[in-house]
């Protein structure tokens, strides 16, 4: 079965301080991997594509980084404004769930001015 | 220009009525989605159209029932909910199904008295 798992469920982290969110996979083969942000109340809002082992993107303080088994959200000097639930989703590559996103639980990040 | 837009906002209905909600993209995607999300949950998917053809209903009740007009447009036709289908439902869509990303709408939050 496919499963997207996220870590930690909650982060609180000062302004300025950097962290990582983590984001581990188990499908039967990955077309792609996704990080959205949600604002309570309100539609997520589309980050990040990965596709295969070893890349990267980024956009202003945050870097997505994807591997076999992981994928990790670097949020480089947050500011409270970053405060927001981030998901990760997966597509598998075959199966009855290859056209669809396959969710973590996501990670609430509060960042304390 | 990735903007989903969904209306109303807000809803709040009886167990006997019957509304409708809307959602509308102009960026040419092919690919629509309903999804559902409870509070603290991530999105669960509900109905995926494919060329304005139903491709995937997730075993959704039939008091829910999609309806794609057009590539454009997207309505969930809502009748005899139940309390428990309370929640945030958002529309999405993507150039295709399968890889691409998901561009998602704001959201309309359901409340059934």
């Amino acid at each position: 079965e496919d499963q997207v798992t996220q870590s930690p469920e909650a982060l609180r982290l000062q302004e300025g301080e950097s962290s990582s969110l983590n984001c581990s996979y188990t499908v039967s083969g990955l077309r792609g991997l996704f990080w959205y942000r949600q604002d309570p109340g309100k539609g997520p809002e589309f980050l990040f594509t990965l596709y295969s082992a070893g890349e990267e993107k980024e956009k202003e303080r945050l870097k997505a980084t994807l591997t076999k088994k992981e994928s990790f959200l670097h949020i480089t000097a947050p500011k409270p404004e970053d405060s927001a639930t981030y998901l990760c989703a997966a597509t598998p590559y075959s199966g009855a769930g290859s056209y669809q996103l396959t969710f973590g639980k996501g990670t609430k990040l509060s960042v304390i001015p | 220009d990735t903007e989903v837009t969904q209306t109303p906002k807000h809803l709040v209905m009886g167990m006997t009525n019957k509304k409708s909600l809307k959602c509308e993209q102009h960026m040419g995607h092919r690919a629509m989605y309903w999804y559902k999300q409870k509070a603290k949950k991530p999105p669960e998917l509900m109905f995926v159209y494919s060329y304005e053809k139903l491709s995937i209903n997730e075993s959704v009740p039939s008091r829910f029932s999609p309806e794609c007009p057009n590539s454009s447009l997207l309505n969930l036709h809502l009748h005899a909910l139940q309390p428990e289908d309370s929640a945030l439902y958002l529309c999405a869509s993507s150039e295709g199904q399968g890889t691409y990303e998901q561009y998602f709408g704001p959201g309309t939050r359901l409340t059934v008295t």
